[in-house]
């Protein structure tokens, strides 16, 4: 089976930055995703990582070590509409994807 | 482009009777179709996979009796389920795959929210 895990929850003030960690235990590694989900709704792609290092893309960046079993989806100047749960996904073999249990991130004014 | 539409985004149901729900790629052919539901403050748990023209596979713990899938066409994937009882609420999220390209990438279904009474 596949063991994710993030944080349950986050907070942080707008215009700051947050880093949510992301560690998973898996066979099969294929791909590391990172998606946004806002209550009710479908979750958007955020970014992919599959080789080691950092993936950056505008606000949002993304970090990989295969090595570790450690991922990391930094959000910068955070805005209002950042506020939202993120999920980290790993990809097992060519095509399935298991998530963690999302972070809930709440931007404050 | 990659546009995936479910269809009803809700629906309300008595206990016993069964309620389908389409899923379907609206710009793209999707060779592989996934079916999740999340149950509230958790995470997307994987159901089934399905494959065009061939039988669902299913996860660990689902019964394929109770939740029929069927993929067939390229196009469109169906969810049913059978005799909904209330511990069946859910949102169920759909998502749909070309099978190709660098990050093999699912794109995702609005969901459809299921209440059983």
């Amino acid at each position: 089976g596949q063991n994710i895990d993030q944080p349950t929850e986050m907070t942080a003030t707008e215009g700051a930055i947050v880093q949510i960690n992301c560690t998973y235990q898996t066979s099969g590694f294929n791909g590391l995703f990172w998606y946004q989900q806002h209550a009710g709704e479908a979750p958007t792609f955020l970014s992919y990582n599959v080789l080691d290092g950092l993936e950056e893309k505008g606000r949002f960046s993304s970090f990989l070590s295969r090595s570790k079993g450690y991922s990391y989806l930094l959000l910068k100047e955070l805005q209002m509409k950042d506020s939202a749960s993120y999920l980290c996904a790993v990809r097992v073999n060519d095509y399935k994807l298991s998530f963690g249990a999302g972070t809930t991130v709440t931007v404050r004014a | 482009g990659a546009v995936v539409s479910q269809h009803p985004s809700w629906v309300i149901c008595k206990s016993g009777t069964s309620v389908k729900i389409e899923c379907r790629s609206l710009d793209f052919q999707a060779t592989t179709m996934f079916w999740y539901r999340q149950f509230p403050k958790q995470s997307l748990m994987l159901m089934a996979t399905s494959n065009e023209g061939s039988k669902a596979t299913y996860e660990q713990g689902v019964e394929k009796d109770k939740f029929l899938i069927n993929h067939a066409s390229l196009t469109l994937s169906t969810l049913t389920v059978t005799s909904a009882h209330p511990e069946d609420s859910s949102f169920y999220i759909c998502s749909a795959s070309q099978g190709s390209g660098f990050r093999n990438e699912q794109f995702f279904g609005p969901g459809t929210r299921l209440t059983v009474l």
